[in-house]
């Protein structure tokens, strides 16, 4: 069965400093990856999604991917963060090509950036 | 940009009381979906729904839940007789499904807010 571990619950940095959001995933096959956030009380906004090729992928508001097959990782990252980054962030796990089955999602990290 | 519409934004109703949420999922997507997000927890699965019948269901999607597609457009979430812990963020979701299409991430809709009283 497919699963998705964000490993911190909570993470703190301060503005301007690089950012890292861990991200495991469990899948049978090659997965669709995807980074979203979520303002409080807010919907969910797709941030970066990965499918196949370049392993580094660059999404919306300065964030990139890379996926690392070997480590079954998709972490996120910001070389420098603005307050208008503190949200929360899930990484999801997608069927492959054409399949219809469900997007799981971790459990969310939520960031908090201090001045 | 195409988009998932929810309706309404927020709900408030009376426990035991049945409500609707409704979606108009994107025009020329196959497979639709709804996820609940109980506030401050993850995003869970609820159902997914292809060909004008249910694909796949999670444990949470008992027989208080019921989906539909009644006209062609709009993708409904019913529940039966609410309980105080189905209030939640509800999201709605389709995806293309097309074999090879490049675009086959979901696209959520903003969500109901459904408070239960």
């Amino acid at each position: 069965a497919q699963s998705v571990t964000q490993p911190d619950i909570h993470i703190t940095v301060s503005e301007g400093a690089s950012l890292e959001l861990r991200c495991n995933y469990s899948y049978g096959a090659t997965p669709y990856l995807f980074w979203y956030v979520q303002s409080p009380g807010q919907g969910l906004q797709l941030l970066l999604k990965y499918f196949s090729g370049d392993t580094l992928v660059q999404g919306i508001k300065g964030f990139e991917a890379e996926f690392k097959r070997s480590q079954s990782s998709f972490n996120l990252r910001k070389p420098s963060v603005h307050w208008s980054d503190a949200a929360e962030y899930f990484c999801a796990v997608g069927p492959p090509l054409g399949g219809y089955q469900k997007v799981t999602f971790g459990t969310g990290t939520k960031l908090q950036v201090i001045p | 940009e195409p988009e998932v519409t929810q309706t309404p934004s927020h709900q408030v109703t009376q426990m035991g009381q049945e409500v609707i949420l409704r979606c108009v999922p994107i025009s020329n997507h196959l497979y639709f979906y709804w996820y609940r997000q109980i506030l401050g927890q993850k995003v869970e699965f609820l159902v997914s729904f292809y060909n004008n019948e249910i694909s796949e269901k999670s444990e949470i999607f008992d027989d208080q839940f019921s989906v539909e597609r009644p006209d062609g457009s709009n993708f409904t979430l019913k529940i039966r007789s609410t309980k105080l812990e189905d209030s939640a963020m509800y999201f709605c979701a389709s995806r293309t499904g097309r074999f090879r299409d490049v675009s086959n991430e979901a696209f959520f809709g903003q969500g109901t807010r459904l408070t239960v009283v």
